[in-house]
């Protein structure tokens, strides 16, 4: 199994340019996340979704949205990038959600690194 | 709101040297407590988790410790190599997901 993969690794958008983050993950799981990591900081949940067709906000959904079409992929999408969107991108998924019995561990993919200038 | 302090946030200890991370939780529902490594241009990987009806859980030379009273728990990490050198998070689950900040570990040789 590749895991959870991510594309791109690394991107440099203009103020107000668009963009999509693409992840993927081949476990069959049917909870995937998406944070992002600012500098020096912890994770912070954006969205997430619970199976194909379902998502919710997290923490710090502003600014971006998401689908769930199918139950391998969950892409982010940047409609106008700020530079307050500069961070590094974790797309993560896991069998369980959050506080079921189960496997609540979360498999992160590598990143992407979003440069909003 | 509900949030996880983690401490020290730069841990600089010889190899062989024993490591301590701390972590303090505030939601009292929190019941799933994972700690994940991260290396330099990677995504976090779990390396050892602890729910809230056990009190202590060893995996070879790294131990997480939880006291639910305090709403606190910890990760040791005995012998250190170099290769334990990476960002570590907590993470305390309930209700939500919470992470803490990190704590930036160097093992110098």
């Amino acid at each position: 199994n590749a895991g959870v993969t991510q594309t791109p690794k690394f991107r440099i958008l203009k103020i107000g340019q668009s963009m999509t983050l693409q992840c993927t993950q081949d476990m069959n799981h049917n909870y995937m996340y998406w944070y992002r990591q600012d500098p020096g900081m912890g994770l912070k949940l954006i969205y997430y979704s619970v199976g194909a067709g379902i998502t919710d906000k997290g923490e710090v959904p502003n600014g971006y949205n998401v689908s769930r079409s199918t139950t391998e992929d969950f892409p982010l999408r940047l409609e106008l990038a700020a530079p307050s969107q500069t961070s590094v991108y974790f797309c993560a998924s896991s069998y369980h959600s959050m506080g079921n019995r189960g496997s609540e561990t979360q498999y992160f993919g590598p990143g992407t690194r979003l440069l909003v200038l | 709101g509900e949030n996880v302090e983690q401490h020290p946030s730069t841990l600089s200890v010889q190899e062989g040297d024993s490591a301590v991370i701390k972590c303090t939780y505030s939601d009292s529902a929190s019941n799933y407590f994972p700690w994940y490594k991260q290396e330099l241009g990677k995504g976090p990987q779990l390396i050892i988790d602890i729910r809230s009806n056990v009190g202590e859980k060893k995996d070879q030379r790294i131990a997480v410790t939880l006291n639910k009273t305090a709403k606190h728990f910890s990760l040791h990490i005995t012998e250190t190599q170099p290769e334990d050198s990476a960002v570590y998070f907590c993470a305390a689950i309930g209700d939500k997901l919470i992470f803490g900040t990190g704590t930036r570990l160097q093992v110098f040789p």
